[in-house]
């Protein structure tokens, strides 16, 4: 049973171009976490989803920044027009439906921009 | 909103018991506590989880009071290899998530 897969491992972008990160949960997990980490810093919770909906955005910033978990494919982060601020470790974690305190975490996307 | 906080930093030695305490004053009444442990470059790896009481598994064990306000990780006999960051996760009563800020042990020989 794969754990949670995150691609690409690293990014590389230029001031205003646009990332996009990509998760794929556990089998069997419908909830899936994204959290940003800045280096030296804890896990800042971003947005949680379930397939198709958003149930928690809080900790996403208002602009630039969206998350998607379609019905089938991974989870999608994009960031739009980045900065050099959005520079961070970017990890997705899932978990079972019944258990949300549970999760998974992938190996994190290390986002460089230049 | 009340907050999940924790100790920034803590010192031990090989062979000690280490004890984290996480606070989170204003946990949700049906959710977990959940403890992660970090190493760099990598995702944080689950370590424990409990409701109340006492818990243990072979790696740790997880001690929460009755009024489930704060919660104990408790590390027997560490290694140099337990030199990691260890959050704790919890809901608070809003149903946010919302992890500690990590608490980064390091372990001397």
């Amino acid at each position: 049973n794969a754990g949670v897969m995150q691609n690409p491992r690293h990014l590389v972008r230029r001031r205003g171009q646009e990332a996009r990160l990509r998760c794929s949960p556990m089998k069997g997990h419908s909830h899936v976490y994204w959290y940003r980490q800045l280096p030296e810093e804890g896990l800042k919770f971003m947005v949680y989803l379930q397939k198709e909906n958003i149930i928690d955005e809080s900790g996403m910033p208002k602009e630039r920044f969206s998350a998607e978990f379609p019905k089938e494919g991974p989870s999608i982060l994009r960031i739009q027009q980045v900065v050099r601020g959005d520079s961070a470790a970017y990890f997705c974690a899932s978990s079972p439906p019944e258990l949300k305190e549970t999760q998974y975490f992938g190996p994190g996307t290390r986002l460089l921009v230049l | 909103l009340a907050k999940t906080t924790q100790p920034i930093s803590m010192d031990s030695y090989e062979g000690q018991e280490v004890n984290i305490t996480c606070s989170h004053n204003n946990i949700a009444t049906n959710d977990y506590i959940t403890w992660y442990q970090q190493f760099p470059s990598q995702g944080p790896r689950f370590i424990i989880q409990g409701y109340k009481t006492k818990v243990t598994n072979e790696v740790a064990s997880l001690f929460i009071p009755a009024d489930r306000k704060s919660s104990t990780l408790s590390l027997p006999r560490v290694s140099l290899s337990d030199t990691a960051v260890y959050y704790c996760l919890a809901y608070n009563a809003g149903n946010m998530l919302t992890f500690g800020g990590g608490t980064r042990l390091m372990v001397k020989p």
